[in-house]
């Protein structure tokens, strides 16, 4: 079954805390990308990938840094996360950009206080 | 920078027709995406068009104009299940930079 799995799902977590959120897909996909969805502001992306060690920044990536080692695995590393970084977040993964189908993963509820 | 703009909220009746417009101002134009988003769920791909024209999937048909920078869904036989926010989305540049709307939520009634 075609999957983009993320972990944790649910986390509260403190100021300044370094946490990482990953991202695994089974598709052999070459896009990855994550994404912040927060209320009236829709999804805005974070950073993307479009194959192993290239990666960009999207609209917001800010506070935020991304790896691409494997193809499978695209992790959101906050390296010190603040208040404003509480949202849900959205791994999405595509064999080709625009055309393929997008697949997202489940998403994961980020709570920092 | 990108910004695109759709309709906040929609309502329509089972098994009616209804349309969501999307407009758009962007350089670097790539193509128009849709995606459906239940609540508490994970948006879901719904369409794309990189041509001028509709595409049609179903029940659900896109279509766009890249001279007027204008898309639509159009979605025929409203059913409750398709209650959901809307999501348009423009991929530009190399096609890798997703910019989408901010939704618009579609409420099917009796």
């Amino acid at each position: 079954e075609a999957q983009v799995t993320q972990n944790p799902r649910y986390l509260i977590t403190v100021t300044g805390k370094k946490l990482t959120v990953t991202c695994s897909q089974n598709m052999n996909h070459e896009y990855m990308s994550w994404y912040r969805q927060d209320p009236g502001l829709g999804l805005r992306q974070i950073y993307y990938s479009m194959n192993v060690e290239v990666t960009d920044k999207g609209d917001v990536p800010e506070g935020y840094k991304v790896s691409r080692k494997e193809k499978r695995n695209f992790p959101l590393i906050l390296e010190s996360p603040s208040p404003n970084q509480t949202s849900l977040y959205f791994c999405a993964s595509s064999a080709l950009t625009g055309a393929n189908t997008i697949y997202f993963g489940e998403g994961s509820w980020l709570t920092v206080v | 920078g990108q910004s695109l703009e759709q309709p906040s909220e929609v309502t329509a009746v089972e098994g009616a027709i209804v349309q969501i417009n999307c407009t758009y101002q962007t350089s670097g134009f790539y193509g128009l995406s849709w995606y459906q988003q239940h609540d508490g769920g994970a948006p879901t791909f719904l369409s794309y068009n990189g041509l001028d024209g509709l595409e049609e999937t179903g029940r659900f048909s896109s279509f766009l104009s890249r001279s007027d920078s204008y898309g639509y869904l159009l979605l025929q036989e409203l059913q409750m299940k398709d209650s959901a926010s809307y999501f348009c989305a423009v991929s530009t540049g190399t096609a890798s930079k997703l910019t989408f709307g901010t939704g618009t939520r579609l409420q099917v009634t009796l």
